[in-house]
């Protein structure tokens, strides 16, 4: 069966350290997106892709990057991490179908990163 | 840009009560809406979602939603919840033909079921 992972499933980091998180999707999907989930904020998007070399930025895109290099993948790096980004953090994947934007995201099992 | 709403943070339950949880979204044209949900320590599964057609869809595990586009909202509903409904659930939208398929999420209502 097609799915989306994510590695690792928890992490700690030290403060101003580069960490980068993975996310794997099995779909074939050209969407991927980067949610961060904090108590009192539901979820809210970091970057998200549309496809090969497409990255945006999205609500919380400050000291987050990421990369699109082939269509499964999409890592997420913290360029330096600081103790507000402890959180936990989401992959998704949708499809495009043309002009229809009739698609659900798909969510990874979530990373807990927490920066010390 | 969009933004939704979902009016309640905490719900407490018993068993076979039935659940109403609010959802208003913020967006002029046309919307894609969807509802999530988060049992404990897992990930994002799809409760149901609305496209178009008949604004009364039905999802998995009895749930149900309605959409009211004058008030712009996406009611989730259950006749009657179980313990196992405990869990936190998001509300979403994607406006449609703007040009994204990126969801916005309302900050999720924890419901609680009290055996």
């Amino acid at each position: 069966d097609a799915e989306i992972t994510q590695s690792p499933r928890h992490k700690i980091t030290e403060t101003g350290r580069q960490v980068t998180l993975a996310c794997h999707q099995t779909w074939n999907h050209n969407n991927m997106f980067w949610y961060r989930q904090d108590l009192g904020h539901g979820l809210r998007l970091i970057h998200y892709s549309y496809g090969v070399q497409d990255t945006n930025k999205g609500e919380v895109s400050d000291g987050y990057s990421v990369s699109r290099s082939n269509t499964e993948d999409l890592p997420l790096t913290l360029e330096s991490a600081a103790s507000s980004q402890t959180s936990v953090y989401f992959c998704a994947s949708s499809e495009q179908k043309g002009t229809a934007r009739n698609t659900e995201a798909f969510f990874g099992q979530g990373t807990r990163l927490t920066v010390v | 840009a969009q933004s939704v709403s979902q009016h309640n943070h905490h719900v407490i339950l018993s068993e076979a009560a039935s659940l109403e949880l609010g959802c208003n979204y913020s967006y002029g044209g046309t919307v894609n809406l969807f509802w999530y949900v988060q049992y404990p320590g897992q990930h994002l599964q799809l409760l149901l979602k609305y496209f178009s057609g008949d604004p009364l869809v039905k999802g998995i595990k009895g749930f149900e939603a309605e959409f009211i586009k004058s008030k712009f909202s996406f009611n989730l509903r259950k006749p009657s919840v179980q313990w196992s409904d405990t869990a936190e659930y998001f509300c979403a939208v994607n406006a449609k033909g703007a040009g994204s398929y990126q969801l916005t999420f309302g900050k999720g209502t924890k419901l609680s079921v009290i055996p």
